[in-house]
């Protein structure tokens, strides 16, 4: 099936720095998603980009779409001890109805 | 209250029975999706509907089966239990207008013994 490669699989960080991840795939989308998991909850929607080389942020959280459709990155600025958590992207393609597909995810630890 | 609701949150059970784990939302979503979570796997999709009595498979949808009886409501079975299917399970919506992002249960933690 259809696979997001995202990167890094986790990541130790001292608070205060910054963080970036990335999503790759072999395929376009049309959206992509990312999402933060905490332990014992569902995944959260973050950002949601709808445009190729659309930049959005939300806080601290800045995500964009590549130009191409086959990628999108996430950074994380000034990290503090409760952005601690499993970071999900995922890809939407309109014509497959709205089904998602998701990478590994990043895990992320932050040593305040 | 929460607009995605999973039950139970957490069960064992025994290889070959039967399990049933419910979904409800207040969201008033057409679109529901179960989905299975494993560790360095992500979310991989079982099932998802886009109406009441609309049922698709996803990428693993073998030993699954799923029923939607109303709007608010899917529910998802395995028939007879087995230890592989150990793993977070969970429910999520999205209304069905254009790509709009889905929307995620606290889901289920299911151990098969």
């Amino acid at each position: 099936g259809q696979q997001l490669n995202q990167s890094p699989q986790s990541m130790f960080i001292q608070e205060g720095e910054d963080v970036s991840m990335n999503c790759t795939s072999s395929s376009i989308f049309n959206t992509w998603l990312w999402y933060k998991q905490e332990p014992g909850e569902g995944p959260v929607l973050l950002i949601a980009l709808y445009k190729a080389g659309e930049l959005t942020s939300n806080g601290r959280l800045t995500a964009q779409f590549g130009i191409t459709r086959k990628d999108s990155f996430l950074n994380i600025s000034a990290s503090i001890p409760s952005d601690v958590g499993i970071y999900f992207c995922a890809g939407q393609k309109t014509y497959q109805g709205g089904k998602l597909i998701f990478g590994q995810g990043t895990e992320l630890s932050v040593k305040p | 209250d929460a607009d995605v609701t999973q039950t139970p949150r957490n069960r064992i059970t025994k290889t070959g029975k039967r399990i049933m784990l419910e979904c409800s939302q207040t969201k008033g979503h057409d679109r529901m999706y179960w989905y299975r979570q494993d560790p360095g796997l992500g979310l991989r999709l079982i099932y998802y509907s886009f109406d009441v009595k609309d049922i698709n498979k996803g990428e693993i949808s073998d030993g699954y089966s799923v029923s939607r009886q109303a709007q608010a409501k899917f529910s998802l079975s395995l028939e007879s239990a087995i230890p592989n299917q150990t793993a977070l399970y969970f429910c999520a919506t999205s209304d069905s207008s254009g790509n709009q992002p889905q929307h995620f249960g606290d889901g289920t933690r299911l151990s098969i013994l």
